[in-house]
């Protein structure tokens, strides 16, 4: 099983702050690396798949990097709404065995 | 636009089974595109995937929930299914299925509570 570590488990920054979020693999997974945000209540929202691919309907401010073990998630110029817990997510192995990071919490 | 709604039992008793049914909307189980999958998360902590299933019936499962976890999909009722055996309180989780195209498209998930 890939274990996915994220880092800060928390993150405090201000309204139009940059954010940098990391995600860390524990054997390479090439680019297949995604990102979600989850609000308090919803479900998670896809923002980024291979590693750097906005999904539909994602602002630009959101911008993903990496491959092989190590990722990044860099949000510019916060936004309120920007914040909630994103997690990573690999997808390397078939037949599948996908696995999460356990969270970055990003709080004003 | 795809929809996926989770439905069942919110309240399971010890050693019994979870039973769930999604159903998709919008969209076409059959669709040789996509798989469907079932994925929890237990309050206040990480996401966690259980299986995947294919419309023919191919089934993927985490290796730490296949001895307890069947999932079956009901393509002329465009539903897809997940029971859960010999649950116990650590199997408490909201519960969310998934369009799996690698990546998840998710419903709004249901929370399942494991209590006696």
């Amino acid at each position: 099983e890939i274990l996915m570590t994220q880092s800060p488990a928390t993150l405090s920054v201000s309204p139009g702050e940059r954010a940098t979020l990391s995600c860390r693999a524990s054997q390479s997974v090439s680019s297949k690396l995604a990102w979600y945000q989850q609000k308090p209540g919803q479900a998670p929202r896809l923002l980024i798949y291979g590693a750097s691919t906005r999904a539909t309907g994602i602002p630009a401010r959101f911008s993903g990097f990496g491959s092989g073990t190590e990722f990044t998630l860099t949000i510019s110029s916060l936004q309120s709404e920007d914040f909630a817990v994103y997690y990573c997510q690999q997808y390397n192995d078939w037949p599948p065995m996908y696995t999460f990071g356990q969270g970055t919490k990003l709080e004003i | 636009q795809l929809q996926l709604q989770e439905s069942g039992p919110g309240l399971v008793k010890p050693s019994e089974t979870l039973s769930l049914t999604c159903t998709v909307s919008g969209g076409s189980l059959n669709s040789s595109s996509f798989f469907w999958a079932w994925i929890r998360q237990p309050p206040g902590k990480g996401l966690e995937w259980i299986a995947t299933i294919y419309y023919t019936g191919s089934t993927y499962y985490n290796p730490s929930l296949k001895s307890r976890v069947t999932v079956s999909v009901d393509t002329p009722r465009n539903q897809f299914s997940l029971r859960l055996s010999s649950v116990t309180a650590a199997d408490t989780a909201l519960y969310y299925c998934a369009r799996d195209n690698r990546v998840f498209l998710w419903g709004q998930g249901t929370l399942v509570t494991v209590s006696s």
